[in-house]
C-alpha cells in the first residue's frame, strides 16, 4: 500500500487566492483525519469523517475553511480565501476500523500564503 | 522576525546511551496510547502503542511503560542512534473512534 498520500507537498499563494488540499486514504480505512501543525500551536485537529460523514469539525478555525470526502478515497480541505496566518502543515491521516488502531499519517502539505 | 513559537522540551543524548521520554496525557479514561516519532519534513509515523489493561509493552530497541495512577506515558529507547533524532508525540484515544490528541512532543537530539 503506498499510504496515506497528500498532494501538493508544497504549496506557495498570495493573500486572498483560494488553497485547495488533497487527500487519498489508505484503501479499506473509513476515518480519515485533518490536522495542522504549527510550531505556535503543535499538531491540531481541524475536522474529521467516518465513513465520508463529517462528525466534528470544531477544530476548524473559520469559515474560510471547509473539507469535503465526496468518496471514500479522497478528500480536500479547502481554504477560501487564504490568508497569512493559515502559513502551516497540513497533514492528513487515515485509520482503519477500532478504536485501538493507530492513525496513518500522509507526508503533509507545507503551505504558505504571502 | 518570527514569533515566539511552541518551546518544545529537548532530550539530548549521547549516540549509544538509552533515551527517556516522557508524557502526561489528560485524560483518566483514555484507553489506548500510540508514540510517534516525526522526522523533519515528514508525517508523524507509528512507533508503539499499548492498552490500558497494559502498563509495559516491547518493541524493537523501544519500550513504552503506562502509570495509569498519574496518567504518565515513557518511551525507552535503548541503545540511542543518530537516526533517532526526530521529535516524539504520544497521543491518546479517549474512547470508541474518536480521534487521538496529542501532545506537544519533545525533540530527541542525538549527539554521535
Amino acid at each position: 500500500d503506498a499510504g496515506v498520500i497528500q498532494s501538493p507537498r508544497h504549496e506557495v499563494t498570495e493573500m486572498g487566492q483560494e488553497v485547495t488540499l488533497r487527500c487519498k486514504p489508505i484503501s479499506g480505512h473509513n476515518s480519515l483525519f485533518w490536522y495542522r501543525q504549527t510550531m505556535m500551536r503543535g499538531l491540531e485537529l481541524l475536522i474529521y469523517f467516518n465513513n465520508n460523514v463529517p462528525i466534528d469539525d470544531s477544530g476548524m478555525p473559520e469559515d474560510r475553511f471547509s473539507a469535503k470526502m465526496p468518496n471514500a478515497s479522497f478528500s480536500t480541505l479547502k481554504i477560501q480565501p487564504s490568508e497569512p496566518r493559515d502559513s502551516a502543515v497540513y497533514f492528513c491521516a487515515s485509520r482503519g476500523d477500532g478504536s485501538k488502531t493507530e492513525a496513518f499519517f500522509g507526508q503533509g502539505t507545507r503551505l504558505t500564503v504571502v | 522576525g518570527e514569533s515566539v513559537g511552541l518551546h518544545l522540551p529537548t532530550l539530548s543524548v549521547q549516540e549509544g546511551d538509552n533515551s527517556i521520554i516522557n508524557c502526561a496525557y489528560s485524560n483518566s479514561a483514555s484507553d489506548y496510547f500510540i508514540w510517534y516519532k516525526q522526522e523533519s519534513g515528514k508525517g508523524p509515523q507509528f512507533i508503539i502503542d499499548i492498552r490500558s489493561n497494559m502498563d509495559k509493552r516491547q518493541g524493537q530497541r523501544v519500550t513504552v511503560l503506562l502509570n495509569k495512577t498519574v496518567k504518565h506515558l515513557s518511551l525507552q529507547i535503548a541503545a540511542t542512534q543518530p537516526g533517532d533524532s526526530a521529535v516524539y508525540f504520544c497521543a491518546e484515544n479517549f474512547s470508541g473512534n474518536t480521534p487521538l490528541v496529542f501532545g506537544k512532543g519533545t525533540r530527541l537530539s542525538v549527539i554521535a
